[in-house]
């Protein structure tokens, strides 16, 4: 079956733009998660959803970086005026349940460089 | 804030060797446990997962232990082959949140 998705694989942009990364969770899961990964390190917690609701957006950076929902399915996650350091793998997770914990299963990330 | 840490950062064996992988963290209320293999480029696949209650999991040539007294969960690959060779990633679910905290990976090269 189709695990989760990500797009673009690759993004590559110039200081000052906005960027937009897409995630496609597996088809009836619940909860969504996205991490960010700097180079060499392990990736790190950034917002996560329940359905379409953002629940926890503890670890964005700063306002520059929103996430959205809004259909409870495919999300996005949108970084404003970028800056060399956002430069990393950004990943998306699903899990089945709400209520009690399941497996993360992630998708394959989405680099990005920021010249 | 849980802390999470791995040594060693970067490994090398020969293949065929037996080798542990060590991750330690600092808050012992944890939900789980869990394992990541990453891949250059790609995402991460969960090797094994570890309730709290548990002490270790088996999988293949994979066993994983959990410590919560001492704060430790070792990850043990035996007669490693060059297939192996990845970025090795723990990460622990807190009790108090659904997400996960890593720690900083081990980057393992097994040498044919």
């Amino acid at each position: 079956g189709a695990g989760v998705s990500q797009s673009p694989r690759y993004k590559v942009a110039k200081r000052g733009q906005d960027v937009a990364l897409r995630c496609d969770p597996i088809s009836g899961h619940v909860s969504l998660f996205w991490y960010q990964q700097a180079l060499g390190q392990g990736p790190e917690f950034l917002t996560y959803f329940q359905n379409e609701a953002q629940l926890d957006k503890s670890g964005l950076p700063s306002d520059r970086f929103f996430a959205e929902r809004p259909e409870g399915s495919v999300s996005t996650l949108k970084i404003q005026r970028t800056q060399q350091e956002d430069s990393a793998v950004y990943l998306c997770a699903s899990s089945l349940s709400a209520t009690a914990y399941n497996e993360q299963f992630f998708g394959p990330g989405t680099r990005l460089t920021v010249l | 804030k849980q802390e999470v840490t791995q040594i060693p950062a970067a490994l090398s064996v020969p293949e065929g060797e037996n080798l542990v992988l060590n991750c330690s963290f600092t808050d012992s209320a944890i939900y789980n446990l869990q394992w990541f293999r990453q891949d250059p480029g790609k995402g991460l696949t969960s090797l094994l997962l570890i309730q709290s209650s548990q002490r270790e999991q088996t999988s293949g040539r994979l066993n994983a232990s959990l410590d919560k007294s001492s704060g430790r969960s070792t990850l043990y690959i035996a007669a490693s082959q060059p297939g192996d060779s990845a970025t090795y990633l723990c990460a622990f679910l807190h009790n108090a949140g659904n997400m996960l905290t890593f720690g900083g990976g081990t980057r393992l090269m097994v040498k044919p």
